[in-house]
């Protein structure tokens, strides 16, 4: 167990409709990052939280939004869903901004939620 | 175009056989993780490199930075099935606001 948790671990969907996936850092961390991982584009940054603020943007489409809470547990919205959203979703956590210089910790991530679209 | 690349892309070889794995750019680095990620889980940290020339050894594990800090290495010695799952490197930079930049993998097959 990393100390992330996510849910749900699979969720099944048809496409145009909208889901949220949660996660809780691990505790004493205050940054939250989200990821997609499909096979064909490997694992891609999609957004960062720090202590409830948006701190950093990646690849994410408009349609995702994601936002994090004052307990510090972040949730990311997927609308309008497309079959191509059909991916991994990974939650990681870092205790400062800069995950390479908090003590070269790095990101605990959580399990995933694997999202399919049909 | 992937700023770090990852060789091979995948690489499947015999329980007790060495193997090294390859992590490179054409831009300089602050510094440098490797990750482990096994099926339906995510990525572990394995090491974190910051000084070039660097090498760091997590048991049967050797990790190297390149002196110019633009690539990496992984080198497994008597390669165990528990070894296996996809190998991932992941660098910061300045210019990237230190988020961490990934390679698209390793996928690493050890057969008893």
């Amino acid at each position: 167990d990393s100390g992330v948790t996510q849910t749900p671990k699979h969720l099944i969907t048809a496409t145009g409709q909208r889901v949220t996936l949660r996660c809780s850092p691990r505790s004493g961390d205050l940054s939250v990052y989200w990821y997609q991982q499909s096979l064909d584009q490997g694992l891609q940054f999609l957004i960062q939280y720090y202590n409830g603020e948006e701190r950093a943007k990646g690849n994410i489409l408009e349609r995702f939004s994601a936002q994090q809470f004052p307990d510090l547990h972040s949730e990311l919205n997927l609308s309008s869903l497309e079959l191509g959203d059909s991916a991994l979703y990974f939650c990681a956590s870092s205790p400062g901004i800069y995950p390479l210089f908090d003590g070269s910790q790095g990101y605990t991530f959580g399990s995933g939620t694997r999202l399919t679209v049909v | 175009t992937q700023l770090l690349e990852q060789s091979p892309q995948f690489l499947s070889i015999q329980e007790g056989e060495n193997l090294t794995v390859y992590c490179n750019s054409s831009s300089v680095f602050s510094s440098l993780q490797w990750y482990r990620q096994e099926p339906g889980e995510g990525p572990v940290l394995l090491v974190t490199v910051v000084t070039g020339g660097e090498v760091k050894k997590l048991k049967r594990l050797t990790f190297q930075f390149g002196d110019a800090r633009k690539d990496s290495s992984l080198h497994i010695t008597a390669a165990q099935p528990g070894d296996t799952g996809l190998y991932l490197c992941a660098g910061g930079r300045l210019d990237s606001n230190y988020q961490l930049i990934w390679g698209a993998g390793t996928k690493l097959i050890i057969k008893p």
